[in-house]
């Protein structure tokens, strides 16, 4: 039943050491977003693939790369972790032509700490 | 001016009572409305979106005033289970679809519901 899954749940990763979190989803909606959550902050959006067209949000650091190989998956990848990065990751999806597109679903997040 | 504004609380309110919860949005441009519910270490889950005619569910109305930009959330007979963060949320993009825009969360509300 699982429709946007995450992994993987937490991650631990040193200062400087690339690392790729994972985001795979059941529902074949066109849109998957990622967004970063501190604590005590609201989820921020980072990016967003339509199909196949990648949308960056004007603020979010150079550090921050995605990728969508499929309809199915998407990655983030941060390339040099800095502790100012630990935070919680959330996917989410929504199909804008479903007559709900403004519904997201959110996957469970991943956790990340960076040593 | 942040974008969605929200008194983070906490909230502690006896079980059985009934709490209100506001927020404020700066984007007059925002389409759709929503409350989301965070409970601790989790991903957000969608509670309710929120219509100008205002709309209820169970024990939770929500309310939009569009000309003053706020939204608010009213729980009655609160339950233990009620106890978690409450996130406004608004999104440029309408409740019919079409669009691919990200949410802008509030910081949230913390409710705690005591026995």
């Amino acid at each position: 039943d699982a429709m946007v899954i995450q992994n993987p749940r937490y991650q631990v990763t040193q200062f400087g050491k690339p690392v790729t979190l994972s985001c795979s989803q059941t529902l074949n909606h066109n849109v998957m977003y990622w967004y970063q959550q501190k604590s005590s902050q609201a989820p921020k959006l980072l990016f967003h693939y339509y199909d196949k067209d990648f949308n960056n949000e004007a603020d979010t650091p150079d550090n921050f790369q995605s990728r969508r190989p499929n309809t199915s998956f998407c990655f983030l990848d941060i390339r040099s972790p800095g502790l100012g990065d630990a935070a919680m990751y959330l996917c989410a999806t929504s199909s804008p032509t479903s007559g709900r597109g403004d519904t997201q679903y959110f996957g469970p997040g991943t956790r990340l700490t960076v040593l | 001016r942040k974008e969605v504004e929200q008194d983070p609380g906490p909230f502690n309110v006896p079980e059985g009572a009934t709490v209100a919860f506001n927020c404020t949005y700066s984007n007059s441009a925002s389409q759709s409305f929503f409350w989301y519910r965070q409970d601790c270490r989790k991903e957000p889950k969608l509670l309710m979106s929120v219509y100008s005619s205002g709309n209820e569910d169970g024990r939770f109305t929500a309310q939009l005033n569009r000309a003053s930009q706020y939204i608010s959330l009213l729980i009655r007979d609160s339950k233990l289970s009620d106890s978690a963060t409450y996130l406004c949320v608004v999104s440029p993009t309408n409740y019919s679809g079409g669009g691919a825009d990200g949410l802008t969360f509030g910081k949230g509300t913390h409710l705690i519901i005591q026995p």
